[in-house]
């Protein structure tokens, strides 16, 4: 069956540090990837997602950036964190029968 | 644009209630709707969906149903346990983008024993 992993599960970053959020799935190939973001009490908001290997879209301008190096690896990351970047990020893929399937997330605080 | 709106929360019931949770939408064509569930801390689990026009979609005693001349997929069960504490998302995926998902912005559950 499949499943995917999200790390770190926790981060606490300082204002101008860099980000790396890692996102792998198993168990299945070619899978369609993406990153969302939950604000404290908000919905969700989508900011990447991937098809396919070096291939991203982005669908709001922002201080963040994505990566997929492999198949089954989907990276989050930024060169320099902002307050605003706090929350809590969560990676998903798409099985072809509909569902969206999440990680555990990761939640990342900017101080 | 497509679109979900849930009812506000937190909605605080006893043990044993019956749970009603709004959900409507606003949507070109048919989407598929669904139910996600989101336990404190934890990343979003998918409780039910369906596909089509008076679907029932049901799933550990919760269920909904798709009504087309509503525009509404409320999720409902008939007796809350203190377990099913947890924000309820519903969302709708439309047939004319495979990578796009709209969520609701949640409703917070509370049940109290």
């Amino acid at each position: 069956s499949q499943t995917i992993h999200q790390w770190p599960a926790t981060l606490v970053q300082p204002v101008g540090s860099p980000l790396s959020l890692e996102c792998t799935v198993e168990g299945t190939s070619n899978p369609n990837l993406y990153w969302y973001r939950q604000a404290a009490g908000r919905g969700l908001q989508l900011l990447f997602y991937s098809v396919g290997i070096g291939q991203i879209s982005s669908e709001v301008p922002q201080n963040l950036s994505a990566s997929r190096p492999q198949d089954r690896q989907f990276i989050l990351s930024s060169k320099k964190l902002l307050l605003s970047d706090s929350g809590f990020y969560l990676c998903a893929w798409r099985e072809n029968t509909g569902e969206l399937f999440f990680g555990e997330g990761s939640r990342l605080t900017v101080l | 644009g497509d679109s979900v709106t849930q009812m506000e929360g937190p909605v605080t019931l006893s043990e044993e209630a019956f749970l009603t949770i709004n959900c409507t939408y606003t949507a070109t064509g048919y989407p598929s709707l669904f139910w996600y569930v989101q336990y404190p801390g934890e990343g979003l689990q998918l409780l039910l969906k369906a596909t089509k026009a008076d679907d029932k979609g049901s799933n550990k005693g919760f269920e909904a149903t798709y009504r087309k001349e509503t525009t509404s997929f409320h999720l409902e069960k008939g007796s809350v346990q203190v377990s099913d504490s947890a924000v309820y998302f519903c969302a709708l995926s439309p047939p004319y983008n495979f990578n796009k998902f709209y969520f609701g912005s949640g409703t917070k559950l509370n049940v109290k024993p």
